[in-house]
């Protein structure tokens, strides 16, 4: 079945440090790839997305592009804040429906 | 207006009690979810209904049970909780779409003691 793999966390990060989660996926055919951020005490909103292969999402500085022949989808951003102290999630849609397979998740803390 | 909505945001109980979550959506999206996020914030996907009919239905426990009155709304009644119930529950919805994207409620903290 589909899988999801996010490289282990915690991840702490000084403020304008680059970020880099790593993501890696197993899936049949063609899915689609999402980031969602989940900030303390709220639901998961979406970071960004990509829907095929070389693709790549962006928002609010953050990056993340579709490799196929790697199967990843690396969040990445260039200078932290301490805003972006949150869970991370990468996660996958697949042809089986409108659902998605999520990654572990990675917390994220900046320090200032 | 929030566009998913979950009720309520807490809830602590005591083992062998029965208890509901309500959700609804604003969205006039087709499709909702329930997922169980665990105290290792891992999530995992416990029902799908899709225009009121049940189309994702996890290895979870029959003690588990989501009811779909219509395609707003997504109610989960959980009977004789055990330990192992406690967790966070997020309600989302969405089109039926696999490239689209989740909207997430704001999560019930379920603690049974």
């Amino acid at each position: 079945g589909d899988s999801v793999t996010q490289m282990e966390g915690p991840v702490t990060l000084s403020e304008e440090a680059f970020l880099t989660i790593n993501c890696t996926y197993t899936a049949t055919g063609y899915p689609s790839l999402f980031w969602y951020v989940q900030y303390p005490g709220e639901g998961l909103q979406l970071l960004l997305k990509a829907t095929k292969a070389d693709d790549k999402g962006s928002n609010k500085g953050f990056e993340a592009t579709y490799r196929k022949e790697t199967t990843s989808f690396h969040l990445e951003k260039g200078s932290v804040q301490v805003s972006d102290s949150a869970v991370y999630f990468c996660a996958l849609s697949g042809t089986s429906g409108s659902r998605l397979t999520f990654g572990e998740g990675t917390q994220l803390t900046v320090n200032p | 207006d929030t566009a998913v909505s979950q009720t309520p945001k807490y809830l602590v109980t005591q083992m062998g009690n029965d208890k509901s979550i309500k959700c609804e959506q604003n969205l006039g999206h087709d499709t909702m979810y329930w997922y169980k996020q665990d105290s290792k914030k891992f999530l995992k996907i416990m029902f799908s209904y899709n225009n009121k009919e049940l189309i994702i239905n996890e290895t979870v426990p029959n003690r588990f049970s989501p009811k779909s009155p219509d395609k707003a709304h997504l109610n989960l009644h959980i009977n004789s909780l055990e330990l192992g119930d406690s967790a966070v529950y997020f309600c989302a919805s969405s089109h039926w779409d696999p490239r689209g994207e989740l909207f997430f409620g704001e999560g019930s903290r379920l603690t049974v003691l």
